[in-house]
């Protein structure tokens, strides 16, 4: 079975400040990671994967994300927050062995104020 | 480019009516599709998933049903709508011969049941 965590139903962070918000996994195998924005009303936007390779992902919007086998995490990244990054992150994880759908974690609602 | 179609963008229905939700994929073959639902406490919750025409398979047992005419059309159905099949319906795609698959998500539809 895999699974998911956020830890944290919301962050708050000013604008300018780093961000960073956290995910744990649990697969049998080893992992595909992904992390994805959604706006209100929106669908999920991808944001970075990692599959392997290098354990710090860059991806969109200046996000980056790293990846700790040892601590089993995948927590999200940013320099320097703006405030329109305020949005609903999401976590997501599948067992690179055989065919399994992806397994979201429940969100984290990200607020940058100014 | 690939673009991800979902309609209608709103729709509200009362209780014991049908339900017919249309997603569309453009400008790729034989992906991947899946439909989520996102409740009000913003957890995503795979419904289907189909990997070609004809092929589906069912995460959550319920009252809705999916269907796969053609290779990049997806329909969600419900002979009759219960309150609480309420909800934020999201459509995915995903290219099928790659083993670390991102899915990419649709603009989602907003089913009210009242």
């Amino acid at each position: 079975a895999q699974s998911v965590a956020q830890p944290e139903d919301q962050v708050n962070v000013a604008e300018g400040n780093p961000l960073t918000v956290k995910c744990t996994y649990s697969v049998s195998g080893n992992p595909y990671l992904f992390w994805y924005v959604q706006y209100p009303n929106r669908g999920l936007q991808f944001l970075l994967k990692y599959i392997t390779g290098d354990n710090l992902v860059k991806g969109s919007y200046g996000f980056e994300a790293e990846f700790n086998k040892s601590q089993t995490s995948f927590h999200l990244k940013k320099p320097s927050a703006l405030v329109s990054d305020s949005a609903l992150y999401f976590c997501a994880v599948r067992d690179s062995r055989g065919y399994s759908t992806l397994t979201f974690g429940k969100g984290t609602m990200l607020l940058v104020s100014p | 480019s690939q673009t991800i179609h979902q309609w209608p963008a709103t729709l509200v229905q009362p209780v014991g009516s049908p339900l017919s939700l249309e997603c569309t994929v453009e400008g790729t073959s034989n992906p991947n599709l899946y439909w989520y639902r996102q409740a009000a406490g913003r957890g995503l919750q795979l419904l289907f998933y189909s990997v070609g025409i004809g092929q589906i398979s069912s995460e959550v047992p319920q009252n809705l049903s999916a269907s796969r005419p053609q290779d990049r059309q997806f329909i969600l159905s419900s002979k009759k709508l219960l309150l609480s099949d309420s909800g934020f319906y999201l459509c995915a795609w995903s290219y099928r011969r790659v083993s670390a698959d991102t899915q990419y998500f649709g603009p989602g539809t907003r089913l009210t049941v009242l």
